[in-house]
C-alpha cells in the first residue's frame, strides 16, 4: 500500500498567515493526490483535486501544488473559518489512501 | 446537486453485522461509483473500499477483504456497506461519498453514520 505522510500533524497560526502542509507519497503517485478539510462534527469536504485543482466554490485562498512524491496545501492568509483537520488522499493506486491528517488551530 | 442520505445510527453486539445505507437523495447515482471511509474516534480518514456503479464491481482494503460487502441498487439510487464479525475497534462513524469519474476523488459526501459495537 502506498503510505502518505503529512507534515506537520499539527500546527496553530495567527489570522492572515500564510500555513503550508505537506504530504510526502511513499511510491510514485503522479498527480493523483486530493486534500480535504474536515471541520468537527462533520464530514469532509474536497478542496483540491489531482494536485492542483481548485474544487468548485472553494475560496481562492487554498491552493494545492506537487506531482511524484511530494505535494503542497497552502492557503494564502488563514481566516476563522480555516479551523479543520486536513488530509491528503492518493487515488493513483487501490487501495486508496489517506494521510493522517494536518489539525489547523487559529492562535 | 445531489445530497447523500445515510441510514440512522447503530449499536451492535460483538460478531455480529451492520449494513449501512447511502441514498442518492434529490436524483439518481451520475456519479462514476461510491466510496466508503470510515473514522474511528479521534483518529483519522481510513479508505474501506468503492464501487463503480456501472459494472458494479467493488475494491476493497485489504485490511477489510472477507468481512466487508459494499454494493449498489441503481434501481433505488441506494448503495450498502456491509461489515460482517463486528469488534470492538470496528466502532466509528462510516461515511458514503460519491467518485468522481476518471479522477477517482471523493465529491459529494454522507453526513456520516454512526456505529458503536459493544458489549
Amino acid at each position: 500500500d502506498i503510505q502518505l505522510t503529512q507534515s506537520p500533524s499539527s500546527l496553530s497560526a495567527s489570522v492572515g498567515d500564510r500555513v503550508t502542509i505537506t504530504c510526502r507519497a511513499s511510491q510514485y503517485v503522479s498527480n493523483s493526490v486530493h486534500w480535504y478539510q474536515q471541520k468537527p462534527g462533520k464530514a469532509p469536504e474536497v478542496l483540491i483535486y489531482d494536485a492542483s485543482n481548485l474544487q468548485s466554490g472553494v475560496p481562492s485562498r487554498f491552493s494545492g501544488s506537487g506531482s511524484g512524491t511530494d505535494f503542497t496545501l497552502t492557503i494564502s492568509s488563514l481566516q476563522p473559518d480555516d479551523l479543520a483537520t486536513y488530509y491528503c488522499q492518493q487515488t493513483y493506486t487501490l487501495p486508496q489512501t489517506f494521510g493522517q491528517g494536518t489539525k489547523v488551530e487559529i492562535k | 446537486q445531489v445530497q447523500l442520505v445515510q441510514s440512522g445510527a447503530e449499536v451492535k453486539k460483538p460478531g455480529s453485522s451492520v449494513k449501512v445505507s447511502c441514498k442518492a437523495s434529490g436524483g439518481t447515482f451520475t456519479s462514476y461509483g461510491i466510496g466508503w471511509v470510515r473514522q474511528a474516534p479521534g483518529q483519522g480518514l481510513e479508505w474501506m473500499g468503492r464501487i463503480a456503479l456501472l459494472l458494479g464491481l467493488a475494491n476493497y482494503a485489504q485490511k477489510f477483504q472477507g468481512r466487508v460487502t459494499i454494493t449498489a441498487d441503481k434501481s433505488t439510487s441506494t448503495a450498502y456497506m456491509e461489515l460482517r464479525s463486528l469488534r470492538s475497534d470496528d466502532t466509528a462513524v462510516y461515511y458514503c461519498a460519491t467518485l468522481v469519474e476518471d479522477h477517482f476523488y471523493m465529491d459529494v459526501w454522507g453526513k456520516g453514520t454512526t456505529v458503536i459495537v459493544s458489549s
